[in-house]
């Protein structure tokens, strides 16, 4: 079976600092997702993407940059952390339009100075 | 406005007691799956669903798109049910799943 890594899975960083986060996959999937979930919340989207170097906005893309260099990893950079922010930040991946097959990662726990 | 609305927020429950979780969306979509979360744990699909009724095990899903709504029936509960069970919906063909908030399952002994 497959499995999805991100590193690391703490991270904790200084007000204004950019910050990147990892994920890789080994299902050989196409499409790679970035979701942000914040206490008592859902999970929103920041980024996904369908195929290396390929990237597309989601609902909270504003602060964040991705990418997609190959097929297997997908990156995630806080351009500018905010002070007191603390939130999980999850990586997924599925087959290109077949969505019962998405798989989540452990996530990267974020909190900021 | 949340495309995706989830009711209820929590729900506190007896061992083997029964469990229904609702979930409404804003817009048409034919993609619906739950998916649910151990507290600290990893994200797991439960049922993909996008119409009618699916059946895994003890949790049956009923989706019915013309009233833009699924529903996650959990039967005879379980203390290793607690966690919180999302809904999540892709707007027709964007890629975006979109998830709601989430019910919080405590299963009592």
């Amino acid at each position: 079976g497959g499995i999805i890594t991100q590193t690391p899975k703490f991270l904790i960083g200084q007000e204004g600092q950019k910050l990147t986060l990892k994920c890789q996959q080994n299902f050989n999937h196409d499409t790679m997702y970035w979701y942000r979930q914040d206490s008592g919340k859902g999970l929103r989207l920041i980024y996904y993407s369908i195929t290396e170097n390929d990237l597309q906005k989601g609902d909270l893309s504003e602060g964040y940059d991705a990418s997609r260099e190959k097929k297997s990893s997908f990156s995630l950079t806080v351009t500018s952390a905010q002070k007191n922010e603390m939130a999980v930040f999850l990586c997924a991946s599925s087959i290109l339009e077949v969505q019962n097959t998405l798989y989540f990662g452990a996530g990267t726990r974020l909190s900021v100075l | 406005e949340q495309q995706v609305q989830q009711s209820p927020a929590s729900l506190v429950l007896q061992e083997a007691e029964n469990a229904e979780l609702q979930c409404s969306f804003s817009i048409f979509t034919n993609q619906v799956q739950w998916f649910y979360q151990r507290p600290g744990g990893r994200l797991v699909s439960l049922l993909y669903n996008p119409s009618g009724t699916k059946q895994s095990g003890r949790l049956t899903s009923t989706t019915v798109i013309k009233e833009r709504r699924s529903s996650l029936h959990i039967s005879s509960s379980q203390i290793t049910d607690s966690g919180t069970y999302l809904c999540a919906m892709e707007p027709a063909n964007t890629g975006k799943l979109t998830f709601g908030d989430g019910t919080v399952l405590t299963v009592k002994p």
